[in-house]
């Protein structure tokens, strides 16, 4: 079956850094990656679709500059989270879909960020 | 109304009994709906995609009403390892782009020995 790799699971890093997260798909072609966030005892939500080779498109109330994203590759996606603070600690997932949809949404196994 | 909506528990379930989830959808235009499971601190696996005629795979059954937009899953035999939360997922149409998933914010069930 279809797998993404998710790196790293785990980050810790100071307040005021920027962290990447990369999203990989392993055997099949990513043409479009959702990436989601979920805070403790709250539901995931989307914060942006991107598309391969196009601009990501935020969800309303994610900032652009401060999650960035880049999908220049069918096999790569990468978060990048600028100027890090306490408040965007939370558990980051990708989610990649093929355009056939043959294997459904993929998920990565995420990545716990905790800015200190 | 929220996107999906789903009671949060915690079930609280003896082993072998039987046990059913509900779950609301707002928007009428989603065409794909899903039951994922998430264990703690993991990703969400994909348990079952719910049809319109309602589908079944092993214990688990899912109906799905179009009208009153409410989805319901069913488990059978329940097993210790059935404990985890329960995702009720639906399709956010795009207008032509790939759709994104809305996820509820889950269902926690405890299977006791």
């Amino acid at each position: 079956g279809a797998v993404v790799s998710q790196h790293p699971s785990r980050v810790i890093c100071k307040s005021g850094t920027s962290v990447k997260i990369e999203c990989r798909s392993l055997d099949f072609q990513a043409t479009t990656m959702f990436w989601y966030r979920q805070f403790p005892k709250q539901s995931l939500m989307l914060m942006a679709t991107s598309n391969e080779g196009s601009k990501a498109t935020y969800e309303q109330g994610v900032e652009k500059d401060k999650f960035l994203i880049n999908h220049a590759s069918l096999t790569l996606s990468t978060l990048t989270v600028t100027s890090a603070h306490p408040e965007d600690s939370s558990f980051y997932i990708c989610s990649a879909r093929e355009r056939q949809l043959v294997y459904g949404y993929t998920f990565g196994s995420g990545t716990r960020l905790t800015v200190v | 109304r929220k996107e999906v909506e789903q009671d949060p528990g915690p079930f609280n379930v003896p082993e072998g009994a039987t046990v059913a989830f509900n779950c609301t959808y707002s928007n009428s235009a989603s065409q794909s709906f899903f039951w994922y499971r998430q264990d703690c601190r993991k990703e969400p696996k994909l348990l079952m995609s719910v049809y319109s005629s309602g589908n079944e795979d092993g214990r688990f059954t899912a109906q799905l009403n179009r009208a009153s937009q409410y989805i319901s899953l069913l488990i059978r035999d329940s097993k210790l390892s059935d404990s985890a939360t329960y995702l009720c997922v639906v399709n956010r149409p795009s207008g032509g782009g790939a759709d994104g998933l809305t996820f509820g914010k889950g269902t926690h069930l405890i299977i006791q020995p």
